[in-house]
């Protein structure tokens, strides 16, 4: 699996944006970019994913470099509920049901502290 | 509304002991996967399932082992519980394809 490299943590203050960066410099052409957070003593939770255009929705956006070698998560206005671990994770499309493609493999992610 | 569960949410045990941890979800997903999260590491692969009667290893599937005998349900087993398999125990499942994963809430187990 491609890897992704990402900050170990972040702050930001209450109600101003967050920029968390990925780097995936040996991406290929069909894998997509997926970000999952886990908040504390919870599951990982779905963020958003994309492949080569930008992506929005309720939680973030998310922003591909035009080379697909980075990518950055971006959350509008960051709340106190925001703090979690963010993981950057790249999967390649399966091209059977059983593909290894359907896993999920995480790497480190960075820790998101948000201060009022 | 529908939701993926795991029980128990805390277990001590000791050494040598068999050990099950359950995982079930309402969603009738064809994928339930099956992960360990350590301090310092992420979360790691211990085995998957495609869909009823179908099992495969992950990346640190040793010490144990999984059965799907209905789509609901996937439960872990660790057949002689040691020490290095002290963790928090996380499911996961998502729908045929390649849907997001959708997590329980974990299991946290000592074994002492």
């Amino acid at each position: 699996d491609a890897k992704t490299t990402q900050p170990n943590s972040m702050e930001s203050n209450e109600e101003e944006p967050v920029h968390l960066p990925c780097n995936h410099s040996t991406i290929s052409g069909t894998d997509y970019i997926h970000w999952y957070r886990q908040l504390p003593s919870q599951g990982p939770e779905y963020v958003i994913h994309g492949l080569t255009s930008n992506v929005n929705n309720r939680m973030a956006s998310l922003a591909i470099a035009e080379d697909r070698k980075s990518s950055t998560l971006i959350l509008h206005r960051a709340t106190l509920r925001d703090a979690a671990v963010y993981y950057c994770i790249l999967r390649d499309v399966p091209r059977l049901i059983k593909a290894a493609g359907n896993k999920l493999t995480f790497g480190g992610g960075t820790r998101v502290l948000v201060k009022p | 509304d529908a939701e993926i569960t795991q029980s128990p949410r805390h277990k001590i045990t000791e050494t040598g002991r068999q050990v099950t941890l359950a995982c079930h979800q309402t969603w009738n997903h064809n994928n339930m996967f099956w992960y360990r999260q350590d301090l310092g590491h992420g979360l790691r692969l211990i085995h998957y399932s495609y869909g009823v009667q179908d099992t495969n290893k992950g990346e640190v599937s040793d010490g144990y082992s999984v059965s799907r005998s209905n789509t609901e349900d996937l439960p872990l087993t660790l057949e002689s519980a040691a020490s290095s398999q002290t963790s928090v125990y996380f499911c996961a499942s998502s729908p045929r394809g390649f849907g997001e994963q959708f997590f329980g809430p974990g299991t946290r187990l000592t074994v002492l």
